[in-house]
């Protein structure tokens, strides 16, 4: 089966740097995803990791190590509007392309 | 413009009622979910279909039932059957095949008194 932890809540301050930390285990490995969720609106995609190494997408930054089963979400230069729900998914095995959420790690940027 | 339309935005029923919940793409995907998310609870799957008039369960799928007539359209129902029917239900679709990520709708918050 697959089992996904994500710390449940972080704070930081604008401007600043965080470091959002996703560990799973899984039967097989498929690539690993990172959603936004802001309250009460849909999740939206941020980034998709199937080999080991850092892919940096403007202010955010997604790593993957596949022997560790760890992954992170790096978000540089925090706004206020990052405050949000940052969702770790990996892709289930069977068939269907289907994908098991970690419960989110809600963060919040103050001044 | 191309996307996952949900309606309505906020559902409010009787319990014992049987509700339908819209979820429409114009995205061509052949693969469409239904989640259901509760407070500081990440995303359960209820039902899932790959193609044109096949479905499968998901993780959660009691009380719920779906259909799939046609590529662009996936109403769930949300039946007296299940027990606690309040939440945050969300629609997503994908491309078929390959690694391609899950476009979510803005979702439909159901509340059931």
């Amino acid at each position: 089966g697959q089992n996904i932890d994500q710390p449940t809540e972080m704070t930081a301050t604008e401007g600043a740097i965080v470091q959002i930390n996703c560990t799973y285990q899984t039967s097989g490995f498929n690539g690993l995803f990172w959603y936004q969720q802001h309250a009460g609106e849909a999740p939206t995609f941020l980034s998709y990791n199937v080999l080991d190494g850092l892919e940096e997408k403007g202010r955010f930054s997604s790593f993957l190590s596949r022997s560790k089963g760890y992954s992170y979400l790096l978000l540089k230069e925090l706004q206020m509007k990052d405050s949000a729900s940052y969702l770790c998914a990996v892709p289930l095995t069977g068939g269907g392309n289907k994908l098991t959420f970690g419960t989110g790690t809600q963060l919040k940027v103050e001044l | 413009d191309g996307g996952i339309t949900q309606s309505p935005k906020y559902l409010f029923r009787k319990e014992g009622q049987n509700v339908t919940l819209s979820c429409e793409q114009n995205l061509n995907h052949d693969a469409m979910y239904w989640y259901r998310q509760d407070p500081g609870q990440g995303l359960r799957l209820i039902y899932y279909s790959q193609i044109v008039n096949d479905f499968q369960k998901g993780d959660i799928a009691e009380g719920y039932s779906v259909s799939r007539e046609k590529k662009e359209s996936f109403p769930l129902t949300v039946t007296s059957a299940q027990k606690n029917p309040t939440a945050f239900y969300l629609c997503a679709s994908r491309p078929g095949t390959g690694p391609y990520e899950q476009y979510f709708g803005p979702g439909t918050r159901l509340t059931v008194t």
